[in-house]
């Protein structure tokens, strides 16, 4: 059963372009985490949420995790070539040991 | 570079065969994880250890096995090997027993012929 389900698959936009994906699940989880994973490399932790309706911000993107802890946002302002990857979602449900990870959006940037 | 080392980067072995997976954590991390990354599959959980003992189980087929040993590095060991199991091994690492910060390492491909 697929816990995590992240939306679009994939999604190719032109450079300057602003972007959202989505992190979606029926159940509540105790932190929920965006990677960001390049070609021939491992998973790269871009932040951790835990407080529902929290808003973080790393320069460019913005992470928000929904008021009731079941899904996640990332939007991407004036996206740039070297945003280009594979975006995940993780949480943990109720802090069990065990990281769910979502099936990642692909996002491809055009210069 | 997380600091997390896994050898080999690459693997081609037949089916039916054994092979082995070694994973060094970041120093001083005492949480080992590992998964496996499939195009149809996504990410998958397989186990944590945690200082030596086994901490959570995931998807985790009886055919595989892993450990963790006193100098705290890993290793997977997966056998009998089938053409589905060919994917992406992660290894990741963590400095608490819980899944907080997980620094990942650069993966082994495995390939079954």
């Amino acid at each position: 059963t697929q816990l995590l389900e992240q939306s679009p698959q994939f999604l190719s936009i032109q450079e300057g372009e602003n972007l959202t994906v989505y992190c979606n699940s029926s159940s509540v989880f105790s932190s929920l985490q965006w990677y960001r994973q390049e070609p021939g490399e491992g998973p790269v932790l871009l932040v951790t949420v835990v407080t529902g309706g929290e808003v973080k911000k790393l320069k460019r993107l913005t992470f928000q995790f929904g008021d009731a802890r079941k899904d996640s946002s990332l939007h991407i302002t004036a996206a740039q070539p070297g945003d280009t990857g594979l975006y995940l979602c993780a949480g943990d449900v109720n802090r069990d040991d065990k990281i769910i990870f979502g099936k990642g959006t692909r996002l491809h940037i055009l210069p | 570079d997380s600091g997390v080392t896994q050898t080999p980067k690459h693997l081609i072995t037949a089916t039916g065969q054994r092979v082995t997976l070694r994973c060094s954590p970041r120093s001083g991390d005492l949480s080992v994880y590992w998964y496996q990354q499939s195009l149809d599959q996504g990410l998958q959980f397989l186990i944590q250890y945690y200082n030596g003992e086994e901490r959570a189980k995931g998807n985790i087929l009886e055919r595989f096995s892993a450990q963790q040993f006193p100098d705290l590095h890993s290793e997977l060991n997966l056998s009998s090997l089938e053409l589905g199991d060919s994917a992406l091994y992660f290894c990741a690492s963590s400095a608490g027993l819980r899944t907080d910060t997980q620094y990942f390492g650069p993966g082994t491909r495995l390939t079954v012929l």
